[in-house]
């Protein structure tokens, strides 16, 4: 099964519009971890946030926001006033602790086109 | 600070031809991946090495696909012999010690895109 579900293949916004990408996770540990990266076309993942399964409070970072909420098993991010470089595909991954602590499980990824 | 260094950035072979890739962690990262991105995909691990030590890599084809980090720094993945089906980016990654509670965010390398005729 997967452990990392992120069920909108692609979304388009046009520029200035908010958006919300979706992420799902499985695990039965009490304490992991949830990523998100970003991947822009020149192909580098870059690292977005970490979070800990016992901090549910909301970040927010600029114009990037994140939901984390334990009782539907969701991280979803959120980006206010979408710009064209916001264009990329994003992954969010989840870690769980133990000697899985380092073995990241990544979703498919989201594809954002974000257009002027 | 430097990030993770790849090279090369793309490959053309021809099938059954060998391949080498290598990585160059971020320094101070002891723990280094190989991970294997088809189009469209999420990255899939290959291996994870602690210093020199392979911890996982039950999912590393073992029949045409090895790998080595010697001196805990620099790694090389190579594929011997190369298939149609290997064409993908081979992305590195090198993340801290994995000591539950501090951070194990994984940094990438830019990868290779390999693409086997």
């Amino acid at each position: 099964a997967q452990k990392v579900t992120q069920a909108q293949t692609e979304i388009s916004v046009v520029e200035k519009e908010d958006v919300t990408l979706d992420c799902v996770y499985e695990t039965r540990d009490t304490t992991y971890y949830l990523f998100w990266y970003k991947q822009p076309p020149s192909g580098e993942l870059v690292f977005l946030i970490r979070r800990n399964s016992f901090d549910e409070q909301n970040e927010i970072s600029g114009r990037y926001s994140w939901n984390f909420q334990k009782s539907t098993s969701s991280f979803n991010f959120t980006i206010t006033a979408s710009q064209v470089v916001d264009s990329a595909v994003y992954f969010c991954a989840l870690s769980e602790d133990g000697d899985n602590f380092n073995k990241f499980y990544f979703g498919s990824g989201t594809k954002l086109n974000v257009k002027p | 600070e430097a990030g993770v260094v790849q090279s090369p950035r793309y490959k053309i072979i021809e099938k059954k031809q060998p391949v080498a890739f290598w990585c160059n962690p971020i320094s101070g990262h002891n723990t280094l991946y190989w991970y294997l991105q088809n189009l469209g995909q999420g990255p899939e691990l290959l291996i994870r090495y602690e210093n020199e030590e392979a911890v996982d890599d039950s999912q590393l084809p073992k029949d045409r696909f090895s790998a080595e980090r010697l001196k805990g720094v620099d790694s090389t993945l190579k594929i011997q012999p190369a298939e149609l089906g290997d064409s993908a980016v081979y992305l590195c990654a090198s993340s801290l010690d994995g000591v539950a509670g501090v951070g194990n965010e994984q940094f990438f390398g830019p990868g290779t895109r390999l693409t086997v005729l």
